[in-house]
């Protein structure tokens, strides 16, 4: 049970490039979703799905794009990458959309946008 | 909208002094709150949380969080810490009616570090 896994661990980029991050859980989550973190700012979501076929924009959703296929892979697509996208990511499952559950978090994935 | 803060960014201490992390979230409904913890190196981790019943919440390692409604408090607690509790805290928040209810918003995290 590997929990919920990321790729690339660090990635650099130019302005205007495109890149996608993978995220995969194989715990059978209902509820997936990508947060970025910046120093001083905490955790902020950037887009979540309650289920295969489901998305939804959460706090920072500009510059981001996403889609659920599967219920085991959540992307997160940089469409046109810019300085401002520079952050660590971080995508998080949990079993159900219902609240009280435990988010389990991937290692993150370091990003540079040059 | 609803957002939480927390009071202290850094914060040292020695080996076995006493620990209370402050709290506060701004929406007065019900809600469900959280305490996650972040190793260096690693990634978050639920150290604790809260969405009914007794107030004074009990985790792992030793800690302890308590909700004061009245307050809209939810502070987190350890009676002795240890150097292996460096690592940075962050509280968290959601509203379990409405939508997809597992939307987590975050304080801003507090960086604990613990001289031996």
């Amino acid at each position: 049970n590997a929990g919920v896994t990321q790729t690339p661990k660090f990635q650099v980029l130019k302005t205007g490039q495109s890149m996608t991050l993978q995220c995969a859980q194989d715990m059978n989550h209902e509820y997936m979703s990508w947060y970025r973190q910046d120093p001083g700012m905490g955790l902020r979501l950037i887009h979540y799905s309650v289920g295969a076929g489901i998305t939804d924009q959460g706090e920072v959703p500009n510059g981001y794009n996403v889609s659920r296929s599967t219920t085991e892979d959540f992307p997160l697509r940089l469409l046109s990458a810019a300085p401002s996208q520079t952050s660590v990511y971080f995508c998080a499952s949990s079993y159900s959309s219902g609240g009280a559950d435990e988010q389990f978090f991937g290692p993150g994935t370091r990003l540079t946008v040059l | 909208a609803q957002s939480v803060s927390q009071h202290n960014h850094h914060v040292i201490l020695s080996e076995a002094a006493s620990l209370e992390l402050g709290c506060n979230y701004s929406y007065g409904g019900t809600v469900n709150l959280f305490w996650y913890v972040q190793y260096p190196g690693q990634h978050l981790q639920l150290l604790l949380k809260y969405f009914s019943g007794d107030p004074l919440v009990k985790g792992i390692k030793g800690f302890e969080a308590e909700f004061i409604k009245s307050k809209f408090s939810f502070n987190l607690r350890k009676p002795s810490v240890q150097w292996s509790d460096t690592a940075e805290y962050f509280c968290a928040v959601n509203e379990p009616y409405g939508g997809a209810t597992n939307k987590l918003i975050f304080g801003t995290g507090t960086l604990l570090a613990v001289q031996p």
